[in-house]
C-alpha cells in the first residue's frame, strides 16, 4: 500500500530552521509530493508541493532527493505560530491523497 | 475568493436524528471531498465528487449520504449515526487532478458529537 512515513514529533527553537523529513518510497514517477499543516482542530492548510526539483515559496522550502523516495520540508525561521501537525502526502491514483500520520512540530520560545 | 466554508461549526446529535453538513466553495473547483478525522489521527477520505458526480466512495456506511447539488455546494446527510462517528468532518475542493495530483483547499471542519 502506498504510504508516507514521518517522525511523530519534533521540537524546534523559535527563530531556528525546522527540518521535517518524510519517506515516500512508493511514490510513482509522476506523483507530486504535497505538504500540508494542521493547526489545532482547524482544516489542513496547503504549504508547498514538488515533483523532482527543489521548491521554495513564501512559507517554506521543499527538498526532494534525486531518487524521489524522501523529502524534507524546511521552515527557515520557525515561529510559535508554526506549531502544528505537518503532513507529507501524495496522490495514489486519481483524487486520493495518502495522508501519513504526520509530525507534530512544537516551536519553543 | 480562496475559501471553503463549512456549516455548522459544531453539531451535537442523537443517534435517531437526521442532520446535514454543508460545504461551499466559489473557486470554480470541480472536485470536492469529504474527510473524517478522529482525534490525533490524519484525515481519512470518505467521498469524492468530480463534476458533480460521485467518483469515490471509500466503503463508507450508508448512514452517511453525500450530495452535490451543484459545482459549488457539497452536502453530507447524516442519519442514525453511532457515537463512534463523532469526529471532525472536513470538506475540501480542488481543480481536477492534472496527472500527479493537485492542491486541495480545506474548510475549517464541522465538529460532530453523536450522543
Amino acid at each position: 500500500d502506498a504510504k508516507t512515513t514521518q517522525p511523530p514529533s519534533m521540537d524546534c527553537a523559535e527563530g531556528r530552521a525546522a527540518n521535517l523529513p518524510c519517506n515516500h518510497s512508493t511514490i510513482s514517477g509522476n506523483e507530486y509530493v504535497y505538504w500540508y499543516r494542521q493547526i489545532h482542530s482547524q482544516g489542513p492548510q496547503y504549504i508547498i508541493h514538488g515533483l523532482k526539483n527543489n521548491e521554495t515559496n513564501e512559507m517554506a522550502s521543499l527538498i526532494i532527493t534525486e531518487d524521489r523516495k524522501s523529502s524534507t520540508l524546511i521552515l527557515p525561521h520557525a515561529t510559535l505560530r508554526d506549531t502544528a501537525v505537518y503532513y507529507c502526502t501524495f496522490f495514489s491514483g486519481t483524487y486520493k491523497y495518502i495522508f501519513g500520520t504526520g509530525t507534530r512540530l512544537k516551536v519553543l520560545a | 475568493d480562496t475559501e471553503v466554508t463549512q456549516t455548522p461549526k459544531h453539531l451535537v446529535m442523537g443517534m435517531t436524528n437526521k442532520k446535514s453538513l454543508k460545504c461551499e466553495q466559489h473557486m470554480g473547483h470541480r472536485a470536492m471531498y469529504w474527510y473524517k478525522q478522529k482525534a490525533k489521527k490524519p484525515p481519512e477520505l470518505m467521498f469524492v465528487y468530480s463534476y458533480e458526480k460521485l467518483s469515490i466512495n471509500e466503503s463508507v456506511p450508508s448512514r452517511f449520504s453525500p450530495e452535490c447539488p451543484n459545482s459549488s455546494l457539497l452536502n453530507l446527510h447524516l442519519h442514525a449515526l453511532q457515537p463512534e462517528d463523532s469526529a471532525l468532518y472536513l470538506c475540501a475542493s480542488s481543480p481536477p487532478p492534472s496527472g500527479g495530483g493537485d492542491t486541495q483547499y480545506f474548510g475549517p471542519g464541522t465538529r460532530l458529537t453523536v450522543l
